[in-house]
């Protein structure tokens, strides 16, 4: 099965300046690869996802590259802010219409103001 | 876009009782759901796929006696921990794909359970 794994697991950072999660899945049949932040005691936020027909998408300044050739994919969040601050987890799947995600282990991003 | 609900948003039982955790979606068809547990910082780890009108899948390790999952409509997914002990205590999760919506790939998470058993 699947197999993601997450680097960092934990990463501080100043305000403004960037970070950047890295991911890598073992299932080459994967072709959708999200990112979620997470708030304490909340479930699970959708902030950019990639399919594996695209090799890079960006929203402001969320951006997600995904190199399918060596099964990774990473987060890159440029300007943070102090509400960056949270865990976020990368995860892959094959058919995610109706099979199940597979989590990374999550990264907790510090902010500092 | 999509919403799923759960209930209840917290519950708090007592050793050897039995607690049933609700997961609907509201505004769509799921023919298939996902449960997830959560341990304090640790990731999501599915526990099993709920599908509508036949029995749930169960991942290696988890208890499909003791975790009874019921997909009895389109709508909802059951989650009934049997015989809770304290280990069980745990943040539960479930998630839905928005069948032939317009976004195939989204699932769509409900706002999670959190579980303690003393």
């Amino acid at each position: 099965g699947e197999n993601v794994e997450q680097h960092p697991s934990t990463l501080s950072v100043q305000e403004g300046d960037s970070a950047v999660i890295k991911c890598t899945y073992s299932d080459s049949a994967s072709n959708y690869f999200p990112w979620y932040k997470q708030e304490l005691g909340k479930r699970p936020q959708l902030i950019i996802d990639i399919r594996s027909n695209v090799g890079e998408k960006k929203d402001q300044r969320i951006a997600v590259t995904l190199n399918k050739t060596a099964k990774h994919f990473s987060l890159h969040i440029t300007e943070t802010q102090p509400e960056d601050s949270a865990v976020y987890f990368c995860a892959a799947s094959p058919n995610p219409g109706n099979t199940p995600l597979v989590f990374g282990k999550g990264t907790r991003l510090s902010v500092i103001a | 876009g999509a919403v799923v609900s759960q209930h209840p948003s917290w519950v708090i039982c007592k050793s050897g009782t039995s607690v049933k955790i609700e997961c609907r979606s509201l505004d769509f068809q799921a023919t298939t759901m996902f449960w997830y547990r959560q341990f304090p910082k640790q990731s999501l780890m599915l526990m099993a796929t709920s599908n509508e009108g036949s029995k749930a899948t169960y991942e290696q390790g988890v208890e499909k006696d003791k975790f009874l999952i019921n997909h009895a409509s389109l709508t909802l997914s059951t989650l009934t921990v049997t015989s809770a002990h304290p280990e069980d205590s745990s943040f539960y999760i479930c998630s839905a794909p928005q069948t032939g919506g317009p976004s195939f790939y989204e699932q769509y998470f409900g706002p999670g359970t959190r579980l303690t058993v003393t």
